[in-house]
């Protein structure tokens, strides 16, 4: 299947800081990225979906001006937690999608947030 | 509403044994259906999908699947689960519609606990 990597695994910051994740699908172009959060034992919340070239979509409760999404490339889609809080620790996992077709999407290996 | 249920927070079984992890799902339009697994601090990674055609799908790691249009169900099964198998487990329906954007909906996760 597809490879995409998300950049940095693990990150620890300091409140009030920002924090950029990156993620890049490997070996195709993916004209459709989804950031997804997850707590503990629980299932993925879908924050937003990032187009190419566009601007991305929020589900409703999620704060755009807190989690900046782009989506520049075809390969790359980066996530900013700005001005970052406790409880924004959590993990964060990006999948990318053509939707072209009947795809799957394929997921990362995850991005553990801490704020301390 | 678009939703997926998996009504088992937990599944038990013993190495060798079958496994059923359930899933049912409330969709408009025709459902794409996946399989996803999640190992600790992992991403999730695919196991398969139903799109359309034979109602049994063979995926990865001996994973099967069988869509039930009538019960509106994609259990997922293998017939002698190994320790390996141990993970968490997710249920996902993608619905296309007007407002196709690949989105996918996910349930809420069974723990898969093989004991040797």
């Amino acid at each position: 299947g597809a490879v995409v990597s998300q950049h940095p695994s693990r990150v620890i910051c300091k409140s009030g800081t920002s924090v950029k994740i990156e993620c890049r699908s490997l070996d195709f172009q993916a004209t459709t990225m989804f950031w997804y959060r997850q707590f503990p034992k629980k299932s993925l919340m879908l924050m937003a979906t990032s187009n190419e070239g566009s601007k991305a979509t929020y589900e409703q409760g999620v704060e755009k001006d807190k989690f900046l999404i782009n989506h520049a490339s075809l390969t790359l889609s980066t996530l900013t937690v700005t001005s970052a809080h406790p409880e924004d620790s959590s993990f964060y996992i990006c999948s990318a999608g053509d939707l072209a077709g009947e795809h799957e999407q394929f997921f990362g290996p995850g991005t553990r947030l801490t704020v301390l | 509403a678009q939703s997926v249920a998996q009504p088992e927070d937990q599944v038990n079984v013993a190495e060798g044994n079958p496994l059923t992890v359930k899933c049912t799902y409330s969709v408009s339009g025709n459902p794409y259906l996946f399989w996803y697994v999640q190992y600790p601090n992992r991403g999730l990674q695919f196991l398969l999908k139903y799109i359309t055609g034979d109602n049994l799908v063979k995926g990865s790691y001996g994973f099967e699947a069988e869509f039930n249009k009538s019960q509106t169900s994609f259990h997922l099964k293998k017939p002698s689960a190994l320790v390996s198998d141990s993970a968490l487990y997710f249920c996902a329906v993608r619905a296309y519609g007007s407002s196709n954007t690949g989105k996918l909906i996910f349930g809420q996760g069974t723990t898969l606990q093989v004991k040797p």
